[in-house]
């Protein structure tokens, strides 16, 4: 298999700037996850689609935040008016459908934003 | 609320010795999966061990081993014979059901160093 790909793999912007990452699952897994992880911390979910419909949103997704996911394969994740909060790293991940092997998530490389 | 708790930040191990690394998880779920991830210092998240909520027998994958003990709600995941590539972060996540919501918790972590 093809991994998950993310890019572009680093951004560095100004505040209020927009920017927009993409990422590409493994072909044959339907469910795409967004993720975001800041400095020492785990992973906190953000959102996720099974096929192009997203089926969940966390708290975190401000109204800032929209992800999209069109023809069900590639995702994006577009941040309006960038804050220097927004700093962290995105991760996105793939998994098969629902009751296969756990359903086990597969990340991408991860998208590093600065904000300046 | 489910909750990952790992209580190691940095753990220490020499080359070619075992080392376990704790994690506990607090769910009101009877059905959920536990995860074992590592992050090296390139940020992308590696899959290394799965094991289900039913499942009768510890999940082991090479020299990853996962000691499940369900009554204490502990997943700690056991290196054999480590190697400096193992020098990572690794991260314990859970997702509650079999795959409904998809979304992993993860903990915060624990830094592992491998001494030559």
């Amino acid at each position: 298999d093809t991994g998950v790909s993310q890019d572009p793999r680093h951004k560095i912007t100004k505040r209020g700037q927009n920017v927009t990452f993409r990422c590409d699952p493994i072909s044959e897994h339907n469910r795409l996850y967004w993720y975001r992880q800041t400095l020492g911390q785990g992973p906190e979910f953000l959102t996720y689609f099974q096929n192009e419909a997203q089926l969940e949103k966390s708290r975190l997704l401000s109204d800032r935040f929209s992800a999209e996911r069109p023809k069900g394969s590639f995702s994006t994740l577009e941040i309006q008016r960038t804050e220097q909060g927004d700093s962290a790293m995105y991760l996105c991940a793939s998994s098969r459908p629902p009751g296969l092997a756990g359903n086990t998530q597969y990340f991408g490389p991860g998208t590093r934003l600065t904000v300046l | 609320a489910q909750k990952i708790t790992q209580t190691q930040p940095g753990m220490f191990v020499q080359e070619k010795e075992a080392v376990t690394l704790d994690c506990t998880y607090d769910t009101s779920d009877q059905s959920y999966g536990l995860f074992w991830y590592k992050q090296p210092s390139s940020g992308e998240m590696i899959f290394l061990i799965y094991q289900g909520s039913y499942d009768e027998q510890n999940a082991t994958e090479g020299r990853y081993s996962l000691n499940f003990q369900k009554a204490r709600k502990s997943a700690n995941l056991v290196i054999s014979a480590s190697q400096l590539g193992d020098s990572a972060m690794y991260f314990c996540a859970m997702r509650e059901g079999m795959g409904n919501t998809g979304k992993l918790i993860f903990g915060q972590g624990t830094t592992l160093q491998v001494k030559p």
